[in-house]
Parts: C-alpha cells; structure tokens; sequence
C-alpha cells in the first residue's frame, strides 16, 4: 500500500524557532513536493525535488529551506519561524514523469498543522 | 493568471442529489491530465479522477464522473447521488506535460467547499 508519512500532525512553535517538518514516502518516488494549505488560497507549492540533493522553489519558497539527502525523504525547513507560516503543511510524492505518465497522481501525507505563537 | 479556477468557495446539496463543482483551467500545452482531489477534515487528500486531454470519453469512477468540455477549457465534477459523506473540500489541479522535465507538478485551484445535508 502507497504510504506518505509526516513527522507529525500537529505542532506548535514559537516565533523565532527553528521548525524541520519531516516526510517519508515508501514508494521509491523520484519526485517530492511541499505544499502550504491555507483557507481559500488552495494549495501552494513550496519546495520541490526531482532527485537527492536537488531541489527547486516553487511559488512561495520565502522564509523556507529543504533538504534531500535520501530518496525517501524530504525535509521542510522553517529557518526562523514566524506567525504568517501558521499554515497546513501537505508533502506528496509522485514517479518520474514519463510520456505517457501525465496520469500519475501525487500522493498526499496526512499533513501537518504547524502553529507559530 | 491562474492555471485552474475554481469558482464556487461553497457549495450545498441535499443528500441523494446530484451536484457539478466547476472547474477550469489555462493552458497552452496540448498534452496535460487534469484530477480532482478530495480533502475531508481530516485532511488527507483522496485522488477521484483523472481526465486527460486526448481522452475522447469522460472519465467515471464510481459516482464520480468528469464532465469534460474541451473547447472550452473546462473540467467540472460531478457528483451522482450524494451522500453525507460526501461533505469535504475538493479541489482541482492540473499537469502538463513539460517536455523540459521530468516532475509534473500538478497545479492546484482554490477549492469548493461541499456541503451535503440530509
């Protein structure tokens, strides 16, 4: 069974902290996003990797950092957390791209609700 | 602009009914797949349907069915027989195919908001 993990599914920081929200696929995926979930606004991507060690910004990467270091897992990293990052946070993962692979769907964690006070 | 709009922030249908959540969507590439995702409140999101442009039939899953117009660049869902259940956020998103890349990110809408009541 395909399986998304996240660290967790809840947290509460404080502002100024340093946040890792953690994500393991078992699917062997190539590629893995980060996305940000907030109310009317859909979700917005971050950070993605098509590889270890390589990674992309999305649409809103500001005041955000990954990490790729094992195929299996991608890390969302919060440098100095502030309160407009109190967001859902949504991990996929989905296989390399192929021609005829537009029908691949992404796979979703369970999402983390990250609070920043 | 936008790739995928969503219209309706909510919508409300009383069990057993039918109901469309509207979608649609922008783009120049004549290969790409668009899917609709369900997110209840819990918060996973569950994959529905996949449509894609070279389809000649709507897709269907289910009570699910993918109300496809070409032409007019639009992909709304619709829902057959509702049940309680049904009540979540639904969201639409669309893929391309990039020639220049291997990660099809999928490109997401704001949302409906269904509620079903009995």
């Amino acid at each position: 069974d395909v399986k998304v993990t996240q660290s967790s599914r809840y947290l509460v920081k404080r502002t100024g902290e340093k946040v890792f929200l953690e994500c393991v696929q078992d699917m062997d995926h190539e590629n893995m996003f980060w996305y940000r979930q907030d109310p009317g606004l859909g979700l917005r991507l971050i950070y993605f990797s098509y590889d270890v060690k390589m990674k992309e910004k999305g649409d809103i990467p500001e005041g955000y950092s990954v990490s790729r270091e094992k195929k299996e897992r991608f890390s969302l990293i919060l440098e100095s957390a502030s309160t407009n990052q109190t967001s859902m946070y949504l991990c996929a993962s989905s296989p390399r791209l192929q021609r005829e692979g537009l029908h691949y769907e992404q796979y979703f964690g369970p999402g983390t609700r990250l609070t920043v006070t | 602009a936008q790739k995928i709009t969503q219209t309706q922030p909510g919508m409300f249908v009383q069990e057993k009914e039918a109901v469309t959540l509207d979608c649609t969507y922008d783009t120049s590439d004549p290969s790409y797949g668009l899917f609709w995702y369900k997110q209840p409140s819990s918060g996973e999101m569950i994959f529905l349907i996949y449509q894609g442009s070279y389809d000649q039939q709507n897709a269907t899953e289910g009570r699910y069915s993918l109300n496809f117009q070409k032409a007019r660049k639009s992909a709304n869902l619709v829902i057959s027989a509702s049940q309680l259940g049904d009540s979540a956020m639904y969201f639409c998103a669309m893929r391309e195919l990039d020639r220049g890349s291997t990660l099809g990110r999928l490109y997401f809408g704001r949302g409906t908001q269904l509620t079903v009541w009995p």
